[in-house]
C-alpha cells in the first residue's frame, strides 16, 4: 500500500505568518499534486509537480517535489484569510492505462485575521 | 468552476438499500475517477472508466459498482449499504492524452446511510 503522510495534521495561525506542509512517501510517484479543498466542494487542482528537485510558484504559494520524487512540500508566504481550507496532496501512479491517485489525509489550515 | 457536476448534492438512505450517484464530465474528458472521502480523511480511489470501460479498481468490494456512458458521464451504484459507507463521494475527470493524471474535481454527494 502507499501511503501518503501529510504533517501537520492541524495548523492555525495569525494572518501574515509564513507556514510550510509536508507531504511525505516511501513510495515514488509519477506526480505529485496538491489541492485545496473547502467544506462543501470538491478538491481543487492547485499545482502538479513532475520532475525531482522542481520548484512551482503560484502567487504566494510554493511547491516543492522532493529530488527522489517521494515528498514534497508546499509553504505559503504572508498567509491570509482566504487561504483557509484543507490542503491536500495526492501521489499518481499508473499501471495498466489507469491513473489513480492516492492521497494523504490532509492539512487544516485555518488563518486568523 | 471545474465543468464537472454530480447529482444529487446529499442522499439519506438506509442500510441495506441501494443508491446510485451520477457525475457529468467536463466536455472532452473521457475518463472518470470516483472517490469516496470518509469525514477527517482523504478521499480513497474506488474506481477508474475510460471509454465505458473500467480501467482500474481501489480496495472496494464488489457492491461498488459503475458505469460509464457514451458521453462520458458515469455512475456509481452501491448495493446493501452499510453505515461506514456513510461519506462524501468524488468524481473526477481527466482529459485525453499525456494529461490524464490531472484530475478536475466534482463538488461531490454527500451520503448519510442511517
Amino acid at each position: 500500500t502507499q501511503l501518503l503522510e501529510q504533517s501537520p495534521q492541524f495548523l492555525s495561525i495569525q494572518e501574515g505568518e509564513n507556514l510550510t506542509v509536508y507531504c511525505n512517501s516511501s513510495s515514488v510517484f509519477s506526480s505529485l499534486q496538491w489541492y485545496r479543498q473547502e467544506p462543501g466542494e470538491g478538491p481543487v487542482l492547485l499545482v502538479t509537480v513532475v520532475t525531482g528537485g522542481e520548484v512551482k510558484k503560484l502567487k504566494r504559494l510554493t511547491f516543492q517535489f522532493g529530488d527522489a520524487r517521494k515528498d514534497s512540500s508546499l509553504h505559503i508566504t504572508a498567509a491570509q484569510p482566504g487561504d483557509t481550507g484543507l490542503y491536500l496532496c495526492a501521489g499518481a501512479r499508473s499501471g495498466a492505462g489507469s491513473y489513480q491517485l492516492t492521497f494523504g489525509k490532509g492539512t487544516k489550515l485555518s488563518v486568523i485575521p | 468552476e471545474t465543468g464537472v457536476t454530480q447529482s444529487p448534492t446529499h442522499l439519506i438512505k438506509t442500510r441495506g438499500q441501494q443508491v446510485t450517484l451520477r457525475c457529468s464530465s467536463q466536455s472532452g474528458h473521457n475518463t472518470v475517477s470516483w472517490y469516496q472521502q470518509a469525514l477527517g480523511q482523504g478521499p480513497q480511489f474506488i474506481f477508474q472508466y475510460y471509454r465505458e470501460e473500467e480501467n482500474g479498481r481501489g480496495n472496494f468490494p464488489p457492491r461498488f459498482s459503475g458505469l460509464q456512458f457514451p458521453n462520458y458521464s458515469s455512475e456509481l451504484n452501491v448495493n446493501a449499504l452499510e453505515l461506514d459507507d456513510s461519506a462524501l463521494y468524488l468524481c473526477a475527470s481527466s482529459p485525453p492524452g499525456q494529461s490524464k493524471n490531472i484530475q478536475y474535481f466534482g463538488a461531490g454527494t454527500r451520503l448519510s446511510v442511517l
